[in-house]
């Protein structure tokens, strides 16, 4: 009840396309969901969240989309950019699982130029 | 946001010794968390650190393979204790304020 599940394990994409990647949930009671980008060697780093109170929240090219009702939220990167390959995660935290938080198990990116 | 030094960047051990992973915080936080990340897998939670406590541990890490210590609230050290090669992996730490800041991560080989 407490995993994350992501997909795709891996995803390459055409510069100036749009990246996707999905994530579902179990647990209801989360009540926080961050991406995380990580480049090699790095420590990943928050990217954007949001939070169930609402469907879509968009920063520059990166667009979370929230389904509640289906437990899943999805990633877009649109304008894909080389500069955007990377590992994505998607995590959850919040509720009974208090301050955890439950990573998924990431997406490898890459974006051709 | 706030910043964390994380020491060392990376290191090589020989199997059956122990090697201190030092986390500075830039600013006083409560809880401090430690991950660890096999390669190419995800974050995995090893345990909780609050100052003036004992850590939490997840289930499947114990206190005498990864004793913490936390003695301020801007400070924390993980030990890998008696390692193989299978702790042979990446060691992060974090705090979590709006979101999780890590630390760049302690890249760890047993040989």
């Amino acid at each position: 009840q407490q995993q994350v599940k992501q997909s795709p394990q891996s995803l390459i994409v055409q510069k100036g396309g749009i990246s996707i990647i999905n994530c579902a949930y179990e647990n209801t009671a989360f009540d926080y969901f961050p991406w995380y980008q990580q480049f090699p060697g790095k420590g990943p780093a928050l990217l954007i969240a949001i939070r169930p109170d609402v469907s879509e929240k968009k920063e520059g090219r990166f667009t979370i989309s929230f389904n509640k009702s289906a437990k899943q939220f999805s990633l877009h990167i649109m304008d894909s950019q080389p500069g955007d390959s990377a590992t994505y995660f998607c995590a959850a935290s919040g509720g009974t699982g208090g301050f955890k938080t439950i990573f998924g198990a990431g997406t490898r990116l890459f974006v051709k130029a | 946001s706030a910043v964390i030094s994380q020491k060392p960047s990376r290191d090589i051990c020989q199997r059956g010794t122990s090697l201190t992973i030092q986390c500075q915080v830039d600013s006083q936080v409560t809880m401090m968390f430690w991950y660890r990340q096999q390669p190419g897998q995800s974050l995995t939670l090893i345990a909780t650190a609050n100052q003036g406590s004992e850590a939490t541990y997840e289930s499947g890490f114990v206190i005498d393979k990864f004793p913490i210590s936390r003695p301020n609230l801007t400070f924390s050290t993980l030990t890998v204790s008696n390692m193989s090669p299978e702790d042979s992996s990446i060691y992060l730490c974090s705090i979590d304020r709006d979101g999780y800041t890590f630390g760049s991560g302690t890249r760890l080989t047993v040989v």
